[in-house]
């Protein structure tokens, strides 16, 4: 599986959007992008995945640039709730690697009042 | 709806005792497991994965085992632990047949090792 790079902290204002960026340089064509984030002492909770198409859903958005070799995830109005660490995590699919999440150190976010 | 256990949530054992921590998960049928580890600030290192009974597969080598006797249950354990085994252990789920679907993590327990 393809090796990521994200930035190890940031902070965001309480309301503003975070954007946190991910580097896979080297993903493949069969390669996934996967978000994860864990609150302190907690397990980690998806968030969202794609291939190729930026995607949606309620909890945030995720933009694939047009070379999949960068994303950014986005929490459009992030809450003191947010604060975790975030992984960006890319894994091919198949019956050899089915469900193997190879977590790296992440984004620790924090979001401030 | 589906929900994962563990237990215990907090566990301190000196070295060299062993160790049995329990994972089941409910609401799901035939689910993929796995056996994942936290050591202090770092991240999370998948140590055993389980796509059925009795089916068990190491991530890396280790002072730790896995077992799976039901569908929905899934066992770590040690003969004699050791300091570096000291960590936030979870347990997960995802759908069989489904590789691309997400994973849910169960609240973790705490292992001390003094």
């Amino acid at each position: 599986d393809a090796k990521t790079t994200q930035p190890t902290s940031m902070d965001c204002a309480e309301g503003r959007a975070a954007n946190l960026p991910c580097n896979h340089s080297t993903i493949s064509g069969n390669e996934y992008v996967y978000w994860y984030r864990q609150i302190h002492s907690q397990g980690p909770q998806y968030i969202i995945h794609g291939l190729k198409n930026n995607e949606t859903n309620e909890m945030a958005s995720l933009i694939i640039t047009e070379d999949r070799k960068s994303s950014t995830l986005i929490l459009p109005h992030a809450t003191l709730r947010d604060t975790a660490v975030y992984y960006c995590i890319v894994r091919v699919a198949g019956s050899d690697s089915w469900g193997k999440l190879q977590f790296g150190a992440g984004t620790q976010v924090v979001v401030t009042p | 709806s589906q929900t994962i256990h563990q237990w215990p949530a907090t566990l301190v054992q000196p070295v060299g005792s062993p160790l049995s921590l329990e994972c089941t998960v409910e609401g799901t049928s035939n689910p993929n497991l796995y056996w994942y580890r936290q050591a202090a600030g770092r991240g999370l290192q998948l140590l055993f994965y389980s796509v059925g009974i009795g089916q068990i597969s190491s991530e890396v080598p280790q002072n730790l085992s896995a077992s799976r006797p039901q569908d929905r249950q899934f066992i770590l354990s040690s003969k004699k632990l050791l300091l570096s085994d000291s960590g936030f252990y979870l347990c997960a789920w995802s759908v069989l047949g489904t590789p691309l679907n997400e994973q849910f993590f169960g609240p973790g327990t705490r292992l001390t090792v003094l």
